[in-house]
């Protein structure tokens, strides 16, 4: 299986602190897709960005902010003067573009990130 | 745009019973996918359909679990009989296949077997 990796299972920060969230991705596709989610302890997971494999322009959104490595196949995610709401586990995942591969999102097993007032 | 519905959101029940979770994907969105969140394997694919065909349910545990999706607004997942290690939180997501997007996930059922 093309595996998604989250090394990081916890981080704690201050509130105002950057902070980081690693992934790393396998594949053996040429085409893909990357997805970061947001589960909040409500439990619901939120979609909060989609970056497809052509494209290596790093994003940005508010405080959030990506960065795609294709040539170290990772997807990193960084959140900037971190907020108390901003604690949640964050999921890293995949998808081929390939429509044979059936669309399937494979997810890394997240991290849980706390942010301290 | 309601989103993906599912329901319940919390069933409590005892070992040995049936449990029928639903879910009702956002028109137009021809996949559906149902997965398992549990702390030790974190979230795992069990079926997903195209058009309301299964297409791949290898991620499913084992025979008393089976999942329907009798048209393009309702889906099932059943499991018969119910044991203490099927307790996690389901999702179902739902997705215009063939495009770009992602998921879109509803707010899972927390399912406890006792």
């Amino acid at each position: 299986a093309q595996k998604v990796t989250q090394a990081q299972t916890e981080i704690s920060v201050v509130e105002k602190e950057d902070v980081t969230l690693d992934c790393v991705y396998e594949t053996r596709d040429t085409t893909y897709y990357l997805f970061w989610y947001k589960q909040p302890p409500s439990g619901e997971l939120v979609f909060l960005i989609r970056r497809n494999s052509f494209d290596e322009q790093n994003e940005i959104s508010g405080r959030y902010s990506w960065n795609f490595q294709k040539s170290t196949s990772s997807f990193n995610f960084t959140i900037t003067a971190s907020q108390v709401v901003d604690s949640a586990v964050y999921f890293c995942a995949r998808r081929p573009l390939n429509n044979n591969a059936g669309n399937m999102l494979t997810f890394g097993g997240g991290t849980r990130l706390m942010v301290k007032p | 745009d309601a989103g993906v519905i599912q329901s319940p959101r919390h069933e409590v029940t005892e070992m040995g019973q049936e449990v029928t979770l639903r879910c009702k994907p956002i028109s137009g969105h021809d996949y559906l996918f149902w997965y398992r969140q549990t702390m030790m394997r974190g979230l795992e694919l069990l079926i997903y359909f195209n058009n309301n065909v299964p297409i791949d349910d290898s991620g499913m545990p084992e025979d008393r679990f089976s999942a329907k999706m009798p048209n393009a607004s309702f889906s099932t997942l059943k499991i018969q009989p119910s044991e203490p290690r099927d307790s996690a939180v389901y999702f179902c997501a739902s997705s215009r296949g063939g495009r770009s997007y992602g998921y879109t996930f509803g707010s899972g059922t927390r399912l406890t077997v006792v």
